[in-house]
């Protein structure tokens, strides 16, 4: 499972609340990812990192921002919660599998419900 | 923008039987990703595929890419009722590494093989 941890697991909030998703890993990887996983979109890209205090936007980044003070954690907060963010939440990771082959490694998913 | 077509995105089989899913995507990358997903769960990396003309097997999944014509198979031989899953291909965005490593996924193919 390469080391990843997602919290919480599921979480219930409503409508124009704050929302806070944690993704942490223990084996030191330099990139981490935050999609979302809705049905009939496959994942989207929400943001990633490169680095401690190293981000960037993906494909869906509006209403989402990302922080990562520590390597070990990537953390995803919605601002102001609204029904369009119900989803399953992927934290990734990306490792090498073998000499050269990279690949993204993903945790356990987070779902959250918006009401 | 890359974009990536899985057909078909709902596959009945029957069990012993043989099957293809296709991945087509639109524009150049040099590497392609396969995941299985179980209801409820996350993604599984099932294979990497990094030039054309690669091609993957593991038990009764072979993968194989033609970069020219941006096509990716995923073959199932003799369906079981085990390989019952959703699955995804994925394109990776420039070169490996970080950015360059954004994952943009198909849709996914759910898979039910019966008996």
């Amino acid at each position: 499972d390469a080391g990843i941890t997602q919290s919480p697991r599921h979480k219930v909030t409503e409508t124009g609340t704050p929302v806070t998703l944690r993704c942490h890993q223990t084996e030191n990887h330099r990139y981490m990812y935050w999609y979302r996983q809705d049905p009939g979109h496959g994942l989207r890209l929400i943001h990633y990192s490169y680095g401690v205090k190293d981000t960037d936007k993906g494909e869906v980044s509006d209403g989402y921002s990302v922080s990562r003070s520590k390597t070990e954690d990537f953390l995803l907060t919605l601002e102001s919660a609204t029904s369009s963010q119900t989803s399953v939440y992927f934290c990734a990771i990306s490792a090498r599998q073998g000499i050269s082959q990279e690949t993204q490694y993903f945790g356990p998913g987070t779902r959250l419900l918006v009401l | 923008e890359l974009k990536v077509e899985q057909n078909p995105l709902f596959l009945s089989m029957q069990e012993g039987k043989n099957y293809t899913i296709y991945c087509n995507y639109s524009t150049t990358s040099d590497r392609l990703y396969w995941y299985r997903q179980d209801p409820g769960k996350s993604l599984e990396s099932l294979f990497v595929l990094l030039s054309n003309g690669a091609v993957k097997q593991e038990g009764r999944l072979m993968a194989s890419l033609d970069t020219k014509a941006r096509l990716s198979t995923l073959h199932i031989t003799a369906a079981v009722h085990d390989l019952s899953a959703t699955y995804f291909c994925a394109v990776a965005l420039g070169r490996a590494g970080g950015s360059q490593g954004n994952l943009i996924f198909g849709k996914g193919t759910k898979l039910s093989v019966k008996p």
